[in-house]
């Protein structure tokens, strides 16, 4: 059985430092990985995705992914934080040659300071 | 960005009624699916589809219904609709192929609120 954990419900960085969203999976098969962001009353956007191409994955808008087997992590990093990265944040994994499911983590909302 | 569509997009309505949400896609993609978005519960799968008239059951499916009778169309009912159904509603799509890497794409979502 596939699972996704988000480590943290809310993340709080002031504007300009570095972002880190944790993910850790579970998988039986390869999994295919993503993250997607939510801004406040919108719907998801797509970030970056784990094809198997490359384990560092650039997404939009800065961000980035690491996909650690040996870890079973999957986690989101952006090196500077903006005002508009306010958001919450889905890590999400499913199973390519299975049951065409997409499990999503409880989500990690991601506050920027001034 | 993604042809898809959710219809309404608010909804307030009483317990005990009939409710019907519709998910129009215009990309032609084989995969559909319904959520549903709650505080501190990330999305979870109410049902989805894998082609016309192919359905099935997702973890969260009690209390819901769901037809696909065409392609671009999924609809989502509650039969009689209860306050822990209150609730934001997203449909996705998706063209899984087997392959690595098909995301999902999603709908803007609907609000519904059962009084």
């Amino acid at each position: 059985a596939q699972s996704v954990t988000q480590l943290d419900s809310h993340v709080s960085v002031s504007e300009g430092t570095p972002v880190l969203l944790r993910c850790n999976y579970s998988s039986s098969y390869s999994p295919s990985l993503f993250w997607y962001v939510q801004h406040p009353n919108k719907g998801l956007q797509l970030l970056l995705k784990y094809t198997s191409a490359a384990t560092l994955v650039k997404g939009i808008n800065g961000f980035e992914a690491e996909f650690k087997k040996s870890e079973t992590s999957f986690h989101l990093t952006k090196p500077s934080a903006h005002m508009s990265d306010a958001a919450e944040y889905f890590c999400v994994v499913s199973d390519p040659a299975g049951t065409y499911k997409y499990i999503f983590g409880t989500g990690t909302r991601l506050k920027v300071l001034a | 960005d993604a042809g898809i569509t959710q219809s309404p997009r608010h909804k307030v309505t009483e317990t005990g009624t009939p409710v019907t949400l519709r998910c129009h896609q215009t990309e032609n993609h084989r995969y559909m699916y319904w959520y549903r978005q709650d505080p501190g519960h990330g999305l979870r799968l109410i049902h989805y589809s894998y082609g016309v008239k192919d359905t099935d059951k997702g973890e969260v499916s009690d209390g819901y219904s769901v037809s696909r009778s065409k392609t671009e169309d999924f609809l989502l009912t509650l039969e009689s609709a209860t306050s822990s159904q209150t609730s934001v509603y997203f449909c996705a799509i998706s063209d899984r192929t087997g392959t690595l890497g098909n995301e999902q794409f999603f709908g803007p979502g609907t609000r519904l609120t059962v009084l």
